[in-house]
């Protein structure tokens, strides 16, 4: 059992290319979401699914796209990359069942942007 | 809308000092609590949770109780080891808001000999 697989594990992109950060689940999960990890700002939500076909905005969505055309894959698009999205990207599943259902994170994509 | 607030690391402890993390939150309705870690060059894990008022959450030796009157959920471990080094994350996840976890900043421990 995988579990939330991230790829890429490192990436470096120069300021105005695309990339697409890939995310995958094989625990049959609805909810996924898509964080950012910068210093001091602990974990900040970009867009989340609650289901296939379903998106919507986190805290910080500006320059991100996000489909969700099957329950197991979430892939987060940079539309034109920029140094101010150098971070570390965290892609999370978790069943809507049970109030207190625990997130599963994947290992992290580190982006850096020149 | 929900917050969450931890202290600010980075905390240094000696090996076998006790642990205590404050996180304190600002939220609406009856939420579930959580502590996630962090290891190095890793995604974050499930420590422990609580989901209502007065349940203690407990794994690995670290505890938090689930205190409503405070709107606390502070992290405690009476002796910890090298291998706690790691980041702690303080979250909330809320009934009217299921989708989405709210995190607090993260607290850097780092346990030395």
């Amino acid at each position: 059992n995988a579990g939330v697989t991230q790829t890429p594990k490192f990436q470096v992109l120069k300021t105005g290319q695309s990339m697409t950060l890939q995310c995958a689940q094989d625990m049959n999960h609805e909810y996924m979401s898509w964080y950012r990890q910068d210093p001091g700002m602990g974990l900040r939500l970009i867009h989340y699914s609650v289901g296939a076909g379903i998106t919507d905005q986190g805290e910080v969505p500006n320059g991100y796209n996000v489909s969700r055309s099957t329950t197991e894959d979430f892939p987060l698009r940079l539309l034109s990359a920029a140094p101010s999205q150098t971070s570390v990207y965290f892609c999370a599943s978790r069943s809507p069942t049970g109030h207190g259902a625990e997130a599963f994170f994947g290992q992290g994509t580190r982006l850096t942007v020149v | 809308g929900d917050s969450v607030t931890q202290m600010e690391g980075p905390v240094t402890l000696s090996e076998e000092a006790c642990l205590t993390i404050n996180c304190t939150y600002t939220a609406t309705g009856y939420p579930s609590l959580f502590w996630y870690v962090q290891y190095p060059g890793e995604g974050l894990q499930l420590l422990l949770k609580a989901t209502k008022a007065d349940d203690k959450g407990s794994n690995k030796g670290f505890e938090a109780t689930y205190r409503k009157e405070t709107t606390s959920f502070h992290l405690e471990k009476g002796s910890v080891q090298v291998s706690d080094s790691a980041v702690y994350f303080c979250a909330l996840l809320n009934t009217g808001t299921a989708s989405k976890l709210t995190f607090g900043t993260g607290t850097r421990l780092q346990v030395t000999l």
